[in-house]
Formats: C-alpha cells, structure tokens, sequence
C-alpha cells in the first residue's frame, strides 16, 4: 500500500529565515505530487504541483519555491519566511495523469509558525 | 466566480441525525468528484470518490452527483460525535487531471 510522509510535524521559525519541509511517498512510482497551504478555517490553496521529477508548476507567485530531485521526493523551500508563510502545509499524491484512478491523497501536514 | 463553492457552516446536529453536506460547482468538465474528512490539525482523509452522475454508499455515507445541476451531496446516516470534522469536496476533470479544485470546507460538530 502507499503512504505519504512529511517532516517536521510541527515548525516554529523568525522572519526572514530559510526554510526547507520535506515530503517522500512510498509504494507507488511516477506519482503526480502537490503542495498545498491551509490558513487556519479556510480552504486548500494550491502552491506547486509536479508531474515528474524537475518538473514545478507554480499556482501562487510568492517567496517559495518547490524541488523534486526525486521521483518520490518533494521540497519545499524559501530563502526569507515572512509573517504570512505562516499555515498547514500538506503535501498529497495522485496517480499520474494516463492512470485511470484520479484520487489525491494527502500527508499529516507540516504546521508552520513565522514569528 | 469560484470553481468549487461548499457552505462553510458550522453545521450542528444531534447523535443519530442525517446530515447533508453539498457542494455546487461551475466546471461543465468535472467528472470525478471526492469527499474528505479533516479532524483538526490532520491532514484530509479521503472518504468517498464517485465518477459521473449517481450514487455511491459506503457503510453510513453516502455520495451523489448530479452533474446536470452541477450538485454534489455527502450524506451521513446515524451521525456520530466521531464524525464531528471539516468536510472538503474536491473535482478534477479527464482535461485537468493534474489539478484537483477543492471547496472551502464545512465544519460539522455531532452533539452527544
């Protein structure tokens, strides 16, 4: 069976630190792979999917930025936090896009605080 | 105008009651239709996934698709306080299988 992984589970970073969460999935290959932010009682906000590996789509212009240096690794970087970066970051998996099975299937999360 | 539009609630109901969470959405080209279950501070469960119109049931849940409306419904028979959770509905469609749009997300609290 597939499982997704994130660490950390929980971050507590300053203002204009860098900042590097980590996603792997196991028991699947070639999977499509996504990063998303969730402000506290609001909706999923898209940041970067990918498609394979060096392959970034970015959906928000912003201070972040996404890496895949493997087929089942994803990254998620800055170089200066801001106050705003601050939310859950979730990373999630789907079936590459010639499957016929189109569900997405999420991480624990990364919760991030920029003080 | 937003892709995917889900009330956020909150919805409050007693033990036992049905609860109906919905979903409406403008993307002629959706097809594949998913629920997801979000207790605080977790990341998003996939609880059912449906394709085309109809229905789909599994145990207590029940998943509906009425793609000429442009509808989607999650109902919950005999709801539980274990139940009490966020509530997204997500779709994608056969020309944007890469991306999947999501609604806000509906808080339900199940009162014992």
């Amino acid at each position: 069976s597939q499982t997704i992984h994130q660490w950390p589970a929980t971050l507590v970073q300053p203002v204009g630190s860098p900042l590097s969460l980590e996603c792997t999935v196991e028991g699947t290959s070639n999977p499509n792979l996504y990063w998303y932010r969730q402000a506290a009682g609001r909706g999923l906000q898209l940041l970067f999917y990918s498609v394979g590996i060096g392959q970034i789509s970015s959906e928000v212009p912003q201070n972040l930025s996404a890496s895949r240096p493997q087929d089942r690794q994803f990254i998620l970087s800055s170089k200066k936090l801001l106050l705003s970066d601050s939310g859950f970051y979730l990373c999630a998996w789907s079936h590459a896009g010639t499957s016929v099975i189109y569900e997405q299937f999420f991480g624990p999360g990364t919760r991030l605080t920029v003080l | 105008q937003k892709e995917v539009e889900q009330d956020p609630g909150p919805l409050s109901v007693p033990e036992g009651a049905i609860v109906s969470l919905n979903c409406t959405y403008s993307n002629s080209a959706f097809q594949y239709f998913m629920w997801y279950r979000q207790y605080s501070r977790k990341g998003p469960e996939l609880l059912m996934y449906t394709y085309s119109s109809g229905n789909k049931e599994d145990g207590r849940f029940t998943a509906q698709v009425d793609k000429s409306s442009k509808y989607i419904s999650l109902f919950i028979r005999d709801s539980q306080p274990s139940d009490s959770a966020t509530y997204l509905c997500a779709m994608t469609g056969y020309y944007s299988f890469n991306k999947f749009y999501f609604g806000s997300g509906t808080k339900l609290n199940v009162k014992p």
